[in-house]
């Protein structure tokens, strides 16, 4: 079954404790993202990745790291979190971004609580 | 800017028609999608539009696209208890850059 898979799907943790949610697609999609969802504000890009070790920043990078060594995996870190981390995490996946119509696969999403 | 607006609630009867309306400020954007978000899962397309087309309908959905006035909507005829969700309107801009809406949460009452 063609799917982007997160874990862990629930986490609860303190500041500063380093945490990594990983994210996986068995698509061979190009083209991977991380999104925050926060009531009110929609979804922001976080980070995104064009290809295997290429990634770039989104609209709200700060505090948090990603690496595309594979092609299937794109983990996003957090190196020290902070209480304002506190959200709701997608990953997500395309072809190719620049496909007209493409469609963007959504993992089921990550809450994350830091205290 | 590339700011794209929804408004947060819209409550609707089973069985009347639901419009759900989007505002964006990129005119350069060539498509613009509808993506909804059932309780606990992730987002999945609905349906999109590409910026020459002032209508798409597709089943009971139809979109409407106003791109002098960078208006889009979405339109749910027959509404049921399973259209309960968030949409989320999003567009593709300047960079092939996908900018989501703030997202309208749809109740449907029996």
């Amino acid at each position: 079954e063609a799917q982007v898979t997160q874990n862990p799907r629930y986490l609860i943790t303190v500041t500063g404790k380093k945490l990594t949610v990983t994210c996986s697609q068995n698509m061979n999609h190009e083209y991977m993202s991380w999104y925050r969802q926060d009531p009110g504000l929609g979804l922001r890009q976080i980070y995104y990745s064009m290809n295997v070790e290429v990634t770039d920043k989104g609209d709200v990078p700060e505090g948090y790291k990603v690496s595309r060594k594979e092609k299937r995996n794109f983990p996003l870190i957090l190196e020290s979190p902070s209480p304002n981390q506190t959200s709701l995490y997608f990953c997500a996946s395309s072809p190719k971004v620049s496909v007209p119509g493409y469609e963007q696969y959504f993992g089921p999403g990550t809450r994350l609580t830091v205290t | 800017g590339e700011d794209v607006e929804q408004s947060l609630f819209l409550s609707v009867r089973e069985g009347d028609s639901s419009v759900i309306n989007c505002t964006y400020t990129d005119s350069s954007s060539t498509y613009l999608y509808w993506y909804k978000q059932e309780p606990g899962a992730g987002l999945q397309l609905l349906t999109y539009i590409f910026s020459n087309m002032d209508m798409k309908q597709d089943q009971r959905l139809t979109v409407l696209l106003n791109k002098k006035d960078k208006h889009l909507s979405l339109r749910i005829a027959d509404t049921q208890t399973g259209d309960s969700a968030i949409y989320f309107c999003a567009e593709i801009g300047r960079g092939n850059k996908l900018t989501f809406g703030t997202g309208t949460q749809l109740k449907v009452e029996l």
